[in-house]
């Protein structure tokens, strides 16, 4: 049961365009979401969050998008750079069975070509 | 240093063997997490431990896994008996909140089970 789904592994964006990865879910009790970065031999890191009484967040280059009822988020990566070839996980987090767990998708590889 | 640090980063063992992996959450975060991701996987939800509750240990795969958090600090992974499909990057995270923040990540410890 895959709560938090990432349908596309991969993606290839050529420099300076917009880089769209897409994440779906099927909890309606998820009320905050997470997008993560990773590069290989290092642990995730956090890049942007939202809750879901919003349904956008900016911060520089990185926008994040919530469709509560779709049940979808987007991370908009514009300019995409070089160095924004990674492995992005989006997350899912709420309060279930009284603990509060980050639910994580399988990822989606990005490469932007110089 | 100020993130959250693993050790080993990697090791090896035969199968059969018992492992422990340590965690050492960043200082004063109340919220630690055991992830682990297997080869072209996503993240998968180990146990959580929250201050003084009862960690949630709803996603740990087998009796063979249990973990410990001493002190409200470090934590120690332990599977007993390792087989091959053990073979997988731990991942350890840190929260301040346990909700609606963001988790930080360790690198990792890559095991491997021959």
């Amino acid at each position: 049961d895959q709560q938090v789904k990432q349908n596309s592994p991969s993606l290839s964006v050529q420099e300076g365009r917009i880089s769209i990865l897409n994440c779906d879910y099927t909890n309606s009790m998820f009320d905050y979401f997470l997008w993560y970065k990773k590069y290989p031999a290092e642990g995730p890191t956090f890049l942007i969050s939202i809750s879901s009484i919003k349904d956008k967040n900016e911060d520089g280059r990185f926008t994040v998008f919530l469709n509560k009822s779709a049940k979808h988020l987007s991370l908009h990566i514009v300019p995409s750079q070089p160095g924004d070839s990674a492995v992005y996980f989006c997350a899912a987090s709420a309060r279930i069975s009284g603990t509060y767990k980050y639910i994580f998708g399988t990822g989606t590889r990005l490469k932007v070509l110089a | 240093g100020a993130g959250v640090s693993q050790s080993p980063s990697n090791k090896v063992t035969e199968k059969g063997k018992d492992v422990e992996l340590r965690c050492d959450p960043i200082s004063g975060h109340t919220a630690l997490y055991w992830y682990r991701q297997s080869l072209g996987q996503g993240l998968e939800f180990l146990i959580y431990f929250q201050g003084n509750s009862a960690p949630d240990k709803s996603g740990l795969p087998s009796d063979r896994f249990s973990a410990e958090r001493t002190g409200g600090s470090v934590s120690t992974l332990t599977i007993q008996r390792t087989q091959q499909e053990d073979s997988a990057v731990y991942l350890c995270a840190s929260s301040s909140q346990g909700y609606g923040g963001e988790a930080f990540f360790g690198q990792g410890t890559r095991l491997t089970v021959v």
